[in-house]
């Protein structure tokens, strides 16, 4: 199965300043078809997950455009350009490549200094 | 709007069973491989099964094989999860999630399972 890592594991914030979370792949993402299928997403607290971005650096449809994902082989980034309180949560890489199963990292737990 | 509702979650003792469901409504539930996805109490998301858009494919994570089933009735837009011979290590919140791109777009809310004697 592939292995997915997350760094950091917890990520402490200020309000308006840029976060960015890595995520690592033990084998590269791509796909027989040519996509990347490398998805994140956000789970606020006693929410459940919400997907924020998919194959590598597509926001899905009312995510705030903050968000951003890039990457590319085995070597991932989500990043947020200015935290604002409601980004609270933990933040999960997932791939979608090497099916079954899915895989998904530890999550990245992103509070507020 | 797009929705998934899940219902089911109980506390049982180790070795029953227990039937997880997942209604479905805003969306074409028939044109939608549709996966459960569970989350042990404070531990992150661990993938457990799919099935097709027709249910002619059916794939499980190997904690789960054997053990649980998973299926849907289109006519009733809503996904089930069998769970047999249950263990204290199934005790998790089960959510249903939409496939979308080898990946899940909609989630439920999760129902929660809990697995003690």
């Amino acid at each position: 199965d592939v292995v997915m890592t997350q760094s950091p594991l917890s990520l402490p914030v200020t309000l308006g300043q840029p976060a960015s979370i890595s995520c690592r792949s033990s084998q590269s993402l791509v796909y027989s078809d040519g996509n990347t299928y490398l998805s994140w997403f956000q789970q606020r607290p006693g929410q459940s997950p919400r997907r924020l971005i998919y194959k590598v650096s597509n926001r899905d449809s009312g995510v705030p455009d903050r968000f951003s994902g890039s990457g590319s082989g085995t070597d991932f980034t989500l990043k947020i350009s200015r935290v604002e309180a409601d980004d609270v949560g933990v933040y999960y890489c997932m791939q979608g490549t090497h099916w079954p199963p899915w895989t998904f990292g530890q999550g990245t737990k992103v509070e507020i200094k | 709007q797009v929705q998934l509702v899940e219902s089911g979650g109980d506390m049982v003792q180790p070795g029953r069973s227990l039937r997880l469901s997942c209604a479905a409504s805003g969306f074409t539930f028939s044109s939608y491989g549709m996966h459960w996805v569970r989350q042990a109490p404070g531990k992150g998301l661990e993938w457990v099964a799919l099935i097709w858009y027709d249910g002619s494919k059916k794939y499980y994570a190997d904690s789960v094989k054997g053990r649980f089933s998973i299926s849907r009735d289109d006519s009733k837009n809503t996904l089930y999860l069998q769970m047999n011979s249950l263990r204290a290590e199934d005790t998790a919140v089960y959510y249903c999630a939409r496939a979308s791109f080898l990946s899940m777009d909609v989630w439920g809310q999760g129902t929660t399972v809990t697995v003690s004697s």
